[in-house]
């Protein structure tokens, strides 16, 4: 088991809802990556945070927000639901220093289901 | 566009057999190359990672094989076991850029029967 928790853990929303999901990094970590994992795909990048602010971002609307606070924990949030956002959404914690990135290690996921 | 391209989709493996999954990608730039293991309900899991100075690194039953001229690189489950049955994810970043982004395979589903 890794340091990282998620909650929560599971999540039923209707389209057009709003959602927040919640990341605490493993301790010493100080960079937060969100992935989106659909059914039977692998995870796809949603964006990374270090030292508070967005550093990247994958091919996911601006619906999709986060926010990253001074204990390194993370929020994910998504506006205006849509069915395909249906997905296990997984938060990743590694440590960044200078330009070099370590192992990203994963926390168990929120299971989103859209209705 | 797949960055990570991962064979086979599905793999069915006797006990203590060898199992083989194999991975492409393009993009030279690639500098870091991890395996992931990852059980119905859960997170992935780091099981072993490569970079590309080494043709081969060995931890206990798993081996990555790092072929950097073919662009391919492949995960070899020694003595296989009914535990090992579980979805496997090649991935790959620049390590050493501003963002460590990991671009992951579509994934292998593994059994192993006794």
């Amino acid at each position: 088991e890794t340091g990282v928790t998620q909650s929560p853990t599971h999540l039923i929303k209707t389209r057009g809802q709003q959602v927040t999901l919640r990341c605490s990094s493993q301790s010493g970590h100080n960079t937060v990556s969100w992935y989106q994992q659909a059914l039977g795909q692998g995870p796809q990048f949603i964006f990374q945070y270090y030292r508070e602010e967005e550093n990247g971002r994958g091919n996911f609307p601006p619906r999709f927000s986060g926010l990253q606070f001074p204990n390194y924990s993370s929020e994910l949030n998504v506006n205006a639901l849509e069915l395909d956002d249906s997905a296990l959404y997984l938060c990743a914690s590694s440590f960044k220093r200078g330009g070099s990135y370590n192992e990203q290690f994963f926390g168990p996921g929120t299971r989103l289901t859209v209705l | 566009q797949q960055q990570v391209k991962q064979s086979p989709q599905s793999l069915i493996v006797q006990k203590g057999g060898i199992s083989i999954i194999n991975c492409a990608y393009e993009n030279t730039a690639f500098d870091y190359f991890p395996w992931y293991q990852q059980f119905p309900g859960k997170g992935p899991a780091l099981l072993i990672a490569i970079r590309p100075d080494v043709s081969e690194k060995k931890e206990g039953r798993f081996t990555i094989s790092f072929n950097k001229s073919a662009k391919q690189f492949s995960l070899h489950i020694m003595d296989s076991q009914p535990g090992d049955s579980a979805t496997y994810f090649c991935a790959a970043s620049i390590g050493g850029s501003t963002l460590g982004r990991l671009y992951f395979g579509r994934g292998t589903q593994l059994t192993v029967w006794p």
